[in-house]
């Protein structure tokens, strides 16, 4: 069974960095790209980024380049999603998920449960 | 563009035929993809590469692209398929994607 696990809640202070993670299993890690996906409260999803863990080649949409960075452990399954410098605007739930296909056509076919990052001073 | 433009609300009375429509250029030459999200729960993908239904998902649902907009349309709507819908494609670049804004589908 396809199973993404994320690490859980974290409550930061803006300026303080972050890093959470996404566990894979029961498929091939690094034969599949694994992105992440943003939500903020009450609002509509937005795609961050993506990597595919066989060499760790990250894509990321315009909005979100340079502001946070996607990495991967392909020893223990794991991706990654990081800021050094945390806002406000940064609170949401974070989803990763698994894309079955490459570019242009990433979908993703598995979620992870999400991980709620409240930023607040 | 990157953009994809969904209604923000549909409502339908059970039984009858949802159609939640999606406009973008992009999608003149690229796939979409529709997902279904419930409150507090991941988003689940309900259709692959404009028309494609994924294992699991029930023959209700179906899509359809005629060049600038993609349809997914839910025929003998259920109480269940309350939720919030959002398509996904390509972005301009081809190396990322983007989504839609999303609808809320009411069942009445």
């Amino acid at each position: 069974e396809v199973q993404l696990v994320q690490s859980g809640a974290e409550v930061k202070k803006p300026g303080e960095s972050l890093k959470i993670s996404c566990r894979s299993s029961g498929y091939t890690f690094t034969n599949y790209w694994i992105g992440w996906v943003r939500q903020r409260p009450g609002k509509g999803l937005e795609w961050m980024g993506i990597i595919w863990p066989g060499d760790s080649d990250t894509k990321y949409h315009p909005s979100f380049q340079g502001q946070v960075t996607i990495s991967a452990d392909r020893s223990i399954a794991t991706a990654y999603l990081q800021w050094s410098s945390l806002k406000a605007s940064d609170t949401a739930m974070y989803y990763c998920a698994r894309s079955p296909l490459g570019p242009p056509n990433f979908y993703f076919d598995h979620w992870g449960q999400g991980s709620l990052v409240t930023v607040s001073s | 563009s990157d953009e994809l433009t969904q209604p923000p609300s549909v409502s339908v009375s059970p039984g009858q035929t949802a159609t939640i429509t999606c406009s973008g250029n992009v999608l003149l030459n690229q796939y979409a993809f529709w997902y279904q999200q419930k409150p507090g729960q991941a988003p689940l993908v309900v259709m692959s590469k404009d028309s494609e239904r994924p294992s699991g998902i029930p023959e209700r649902f179906s899509g359809f692209n005629s060049g600038t907009t993609v349809t997914l349309t839910i025929s003998g709507v259920q109480a269940e398929d309350e939720a919030d819908y959002y398509c996904q494609s390509a972005g301009r670049s081809g190396t990322y994607s983007v989504f839609g804004g999303g609808t809320k589908l009411t069942v009445l």
